[in-house]
């Protein structure tokens, strides 16, 4: 079955360390995305890509860094200038650009500073 | 001012009662908009698009009200399994190319016996 692997599903770090959660999907989706949510709140947008060796920056990249090297993946690294990067961590992909269709979303990480 | 907003609830609803709720949205540029359902610790699933017309998915009812720039969900019979919440998510145009989905907050909706 196709869809969007996420790795791991519980994450914890330490004060201090870069961390990288993973991102795969096999739906043959040019656009990917990384959301961050917390308790009770929306998703935020941190980086999206359209297309392979190209992303830009969302609303909340600072102390985050991506990559898209391949169609397939769109690894997130919280490095350890995120000072609060307790959270749950939700990437998505979609088969346009982002123009006008829904997105389909891993089962997410939860990321959390021990 | 938000781009998006919802009010987080939750809204009580008995068994079998209809609920509605409402989500406004900023950007009078926005091209299209969704209802995503999400459960307790859980990924968003998309519950249904909403277009210019209405539409109805089955209880599920949805419209959009492009002159005051709000967006509204409607759920008939509810179910108990209908308690989660629904987030409400609006395609943006991006300064460059392009477009990107934002998300309200969600209105949390328990539904009780």
């Amino acid at each position: 079955d196709g869809g969007i692997t996420q790795s791991p599903k519980y994450l914890f770090r330490k004060e201090g360390q870069n961390v990288t959660l993973s991102c795969e999907q096999n739906l043959n989706h040019d656009a990917m995305y990384w959301y961050r949510q917390d308790p009770g709140q929306g998703l935020r947008l941190i980086y999206y890509s359209q297309i392979v060796n190209d992303f830009q920056k969302g609303d909340i990249a600072e102390g985050y860094s991506v990559s898209r090297e391949k169609k397939e993946s769109f690894p997130l690294t919280v490095t350890s200038a995120q000072k609060n990067p307790t959270a749950f961590y939700l990437c998505a992909s979609s088969i346009e650009r982002g123009i006008g269709y829904g997105y389909t979303f891993g089962s997410g990480t939860r990321l959390t500073v021990v | 001012r938000k781009e998006v907003e919802q009010d987080p609830g939750p809204f009580n609803v008995p068994e079998g009662a209809t609920v509605a709720f409402n989500c406004t949205y900023s950007n009078s540029a926005s091209q299209s908009f969704f209802w995503y359902r999400q459960d307790c610790r859980k990924e968003p699933k998309l519950l249904m698009s909403v277009y210019s017309s209405g539409n109805e998915d089955g209880r599920f009812t949805a419209q959009l009200n492009r002159a005051s720039q709000y967006i509204s969900l409607l759920i008939r019979d509810s179910k108990l399994s209908d308690s989660a919440t629904y987030l409400c998510v609006v395609n943006i145009p991006l300064k460059a190319a392009g477009n990107k989905l934002t998300f309200g907050g969600g209105t949390r909706v328990l539904v009780k016996p």
